[in-house]
């Protein structure tokens, strides 16, 4: 079945730098994806919903400034944690669209630890 | 807006014993409804789906689920628990034409016991 990868699956970095993780449809193209951020022993909870070649849209609540999403292909969306502080440290879970289908599938997350 | 219920946070049974999650949701219209199982820093796992037709939904891994449309609710079941099967259940809903985003519910623990 079609997949959905991110990477890096765990990343470990200090307080004020900035963080990039990818999400990546690999055998089928997806115009949107979405960007999910889980705290522990929590539900998924939305920041943003991310379309091919424009602006993503954020949840309410979530700093658009802080968590950079572009989605520069149709296979290729990023979310870039800026200035990273002990509190933005989750799990970030990325879903994509396929286009063709319209099935939905998850990637299998990113744990971010921030020191 | 879409919600999503789970009303129980732990579920612990035996294996071999019968299983069933409760999800209620609150939409104005029929929504697409989901079922997904995390494993422990896993990411989601669809177990089955619901956009329409059979109420009755059959899913990977034994588990099925049934939409009754009168009480709101997309209740999980497997008639028979593994011990594999202890994880982190969710249920989400879905708007029809937009049903790629999710809304997930507080999540279900599930412990399987010996």
């Amino acid at each position: 079945g079609a997949v959905v990868s991110q990477h890096p699956s765990w990343v470990i970095c200090k307080s004020g730098t900035s963080v990039k993780i990818e999400c990546r449809s690999l055998d089928f193209q997806a115009t949107t994806m979405f960007w999910y951020r889980q705290f522990p022993k929590q539900s998924l909870m939305l920041m943003a919903t991310s379309n091919e070649g424009s602006k993503a849209t954020y949840e309410q609540g979530v700093e658009k400034d802080k968590f950079l999403i572009n989605h520069a292909s149709l296979t290729l969306s990023t979310l870039t944690v800026t200035s990273a502080h002990p509190e933005d440290s989750s799990f970030y879970i990325c879903s994509a669209g396929d286009s063709t289908t319209g099935e939905l599938f998850f990637g299998e997350g990113s744990r971010l630890t921030v020191l | 807006a879409q919600s999503v219920t789970q009303p129980d946070i732990h579920i612990t049974v035996s294996e071999g014993a019968s299983l069933e999650l409760r999800c209620n949701y609150s939409y104005g219209a029929t929504p697409y409804l989901f079922w997904y199982v995390q494993s422990p820093g896993q990411g989601l796992q669809l177990l089955l789906k619901y956009f329409s037709g059979d109420t009755l939904v059959q899913g990977i891994k034994g588990f099925e689920a049934e939409f009754k449309r009168s009480q709101s609710s997309f209740n999980l079941r497997k008639p028979s628990v593994h011990w594999s099967d202890a994880a982190e259940y969710f249920c989400a809903v879905g708007v029809p034409g937009g049903y790629q985003k999710v809304t997930f519910g507080t999540g279900t623990k599930l412990q399987v016991i010996p």
